[in-house]
């Protein structure tokens, strides 16, 4: 059955970077890409981008460019993102989420890892 | 960006009430359309992918509409587990902007 399983909770200090990782399981790993989103407490969804593991091309949201870093290690099956300049404000759940995207259709995520707790905090 | 609104942000239905939530997005975006569920303290799950297509494994009670700018997920007679917070997201163009959210909880 397919997983995503993330690492585990994080606190860190504001200017600091974080690295999260997600082991996916279950599927072929390259043939999917990997989505990350995150969620600060008690409010909506964010999308930060998605890397396309096949051949590590990327796609960040705007708002996260020059801070954020989506690679990925195909021998292990593993994906990781990195944000770094942390401020108070990217305190939130971030997420992994498969996407089954097939050329000429649409996106949509179908997995999700179980969420990172990153909290920053002086 | 394509900005998503969803009416309404939160609800109050009984069991076996049919609900209908409403998602507007800013622009055409086609039927890049999806719907997800969550619930408190876990991850998100997909409900409706391109506007109208059940994910496998969710229940024909959860449909949904739509194309162009307006979008409906409609829950026929809502069940106990179902009461959660749905997010309509756009996948038309990046970023891959989510709705707010609207909550449905008990009567």
């Amino acid at each position: 059955q397919v997983q995503l399983v993330q690492s585990g909770a994080e606190v860190k200090k504001p200017g600091a970077s974080v690295k999260v990782s997600c082991k996916a399981s279950g599927y072929t790993f390259t043939g999917y890409y990997m989505h990350w989103v995150r969620q600060a407490p008690g409010q909506g969804l964010e999308w930060m981008g998605w890397i396309n593991p096949d051949s590590g091309a990327t796609n960040y949201a705007h708002k996260f460019q020059g801070r954020v870093t989506m690679t990925r290690d195909t021998s292990i099956s593993t994906a990781y993102m990195e944000l770094s300049r942390l401020t108070s404000d990217d305190t939130a759940v971030y997420y992994c989420a498969r996407d089954p995207v097939v050329a000429g259709t649409t996106h949509y995520f179908d997995y999700w890892g179980q969420g990172t707790l990153v909290t920053v905090s002086s | 960006d394509i900005q998503m609104t969803q009416s309404p942000s939160s609800l109050s239905a009984s069991v076996g009430d049919r609900v209908t939530i409403t998602c507007r997005a800013s622009q055409s975006i086609n039927n890049y359309l999806n719907w997800y569920q969550q619930k408190p303290g876990k991850a998100p799950k997909l409900l409706i992918y391109a506007a109208s297509s059940l994910q496998s494994g969710v229940p024909s009670r959860f449909s949904g509409s739509g194309s162009g700018t307006d979008f409906t997920l409609t829950i026929y007679s809502l069940q106990p587990e179902d009461f959660a917070t749905y997010y309509c997201q756009q996948t038309y163009s990046t970023p891959f902007t989510f709705g707010p959210g609207t909550k449905v909880d008990i009567k």
